[in-house]
């Protein structure tokens, strides 16, 4: 099975208010993890990324939060807009994969006006 | 070029028909990945390439799959005898050292080849 997973496939949040997208991980080696995300007919886009010995990084509009001990990341969108409807992927440097990056199934996020 | 050019975007062929998909990387990106996305699904692995160094190629599902690199640059996947489940958007990235991705440096995908099989 996948070593990385994602709690809701859809999550659909009003305009304005922030979103939460998470991920469990099983591998507790990883020590490197991405968010993408992927508008419809794109490609994957690099949204944020963060490292095992960080807990939490900041972008613009974005955070990702990192907890070791439960293996869990989740990106976290502020006062979401039209354009943050897309599939959101989580991605691992787990060592399998290729070059150790393994791909969780997505979550489907709908912002509602 | 500026990003990771994929071509044909849309391919729609007969099922029995062989079909080449062409990548071609961000200039200097020396590893390069093939990515399978069927509808509504995550990615799944094909191939992934680094250096001069031999193919990782434990993703292809079958031997109806392969894909080359020439010169360290673009690549070619090839579906020989396409079958209706062969049907999805074929991602093909690209990163400035495999190895890399343990120090932070990302991946850059493509606009993806999207292969209907009829």
């Amino acid at each position: 099975g996948e070593s990385v997973g994602l709690h809701l496939p859809t999550l659909s949040v009003q305009e304005g208010d922030n979103s939460i997208i998470n991920c469990a991980y099983s591998n507790s080696a990883s020590d490197y993890f991405i968010w993408y995300k992927q508008e419809s007919g794109k490609g994957p886009q690099f949204i944020i990324d963060i490292r095992s010995n960080m807990d939490k990084r900041q972008g613009q509009r974005v955070t990702v939060l990192l907890n070791k001990t439960v293996k869990h990341l989740s990106l976290q969108i502020a006062a979401t807009q039209p354009g943050d409807s897309a599939v959101y992927f989580c991605a691992e440097n787990s060592g399998g994969g290729a070059d150790g990056l393994t791909f969780g199934k997505g979550t489907h996020l709908i912002i509602q006006p | 070029g500026a990003g990771v050019s994929q071509s044909p975007s849309n391919k729609v062929t007969e099922k029995g028909k062989d079909v080449e998909l062409r990548c071609d990387p961000i200039s200097g990106h020396t590893a390069l990945y093939w990515y399978r996305q069927s509808l509504g699904q995550g990615l799944e692995f094909l191939i992934y390439f680094q250096g001069n160094s031999a193919p990782d190629k434990s993703g292809l599902p079958s031997d109806r799959f392969s894909a080359e690199r020439t010169g360290g640059s673009v690549s070619t996947l090839t579906i020989q005898r396409t079958q209706q489940e062969d049907s999805a958007v074929y991602l093909c990235a690209s990163s400035p050292s495999g190895t890399g991705l343990r120090s932070g440096n990302t991946i850059y995908f493509g606009e993806g080849s999207w292969l209907t099989v009829v």
